[in-house]
């Protein structure tokens, strides 16, 4: 069975730093995919990045990378240069390669920027 | 293009009562799914479809159910409506390739009074 963990519910950054949140994944399938989503206070899933099983290099999206440790078996978001606007919720999630390729989302880390 | 559109936005149901929640993709996607997202959680999947006249349950199934007689459109049938059904509803819809993200609806948000 799929899980997601992100233990980090709430995390606060200074506008302009750079945030890692985390997320730690388990599957039995060599094939699989991990998402990031945003979501911001209106409620809309907004997707961020994609990060193969089997891509060799870190994925990359304007200010967004995905730090990916497959033996670890993690795939944590770094958005740098944080901005006001990505104040937001932030899901990891993950599908496999084969079968329904629904998406099993984690809980969710609520991300604050402050000026 | 409108993506996907989901309708209604907001519902207030009394218990027992039923309702369709409707969702319509115009990008010619064949997968399509629906999810649950109670609230300060992650998005549950409900249902999905592989391609019309295929659904297949997913992990939170009980006291809904599905269609798929288009490629368009995939609706959301809640029977007896109880509070736990007390949610917002996403609907999704991509090509099915695995690097492929899932393109969502702007949900609805179903209260159960």
């Amino acid at each position: 069975a799929q899980k997601i963990t992100q233990t980090q519910p709430g995390m606060f950054v200074q506008e302009k730093e750079a945030v890692t949140l985390d997320c730690t994944y388990d599957t039995s399938d060599p094939s699989y995919g991990l998402f990031w989503y945003k979501q911001p206070s209106s409620g809309e899933m907004i997707f961020l990045i994609y990060q193969g099983s089997y891509d060799q290099q870190n994925a990359t999206e304007g200010r967004y990378s995905l730090n990916f440790q497959k033996a670890r078996k993690s795939a944590n978001l770094v958005i740098s240069a944080s901005q006001l606007g990505d104040s937001a919720m932030y899901f990891c999630a993950m599908r496999e390669g084969t079968g329904r390729r629904a998406l099993t989302f984690g809980s969710g880390t609520r991300l604050q920027v402050q000026p | 293009n409108a993506g996907v559109t989901q309708t209604p936005k907001f519902r207030i149901l009394k218990i027992g009562q039923s309702m369709t929640l409707q969702c319509t993709q115009d990008m010619n996607h064949n997968y399509m799914y629906w999810y649950r997202q109670d609230p300060g959680m992650g998005l549950k999947l409900i249902y999905y479809s592989v391609g019309a006249g295929i659904t297949d349950k997913g992990e939170v199934p009980n006291g809904y159910n599905v269609s798929r007689s288009t490629t368009e459109d995939f609706p959301l049938r809640l029977e007896l409506a109880a509070p736990s059904q007390t949610s917002v509803y996403f609907c999704a819809s991509n090509f099915g390739q695995s690097n492929q993200p899932q393109h969502f609806g702007d949900g609805t948000r179903l209260s159960i009074l």
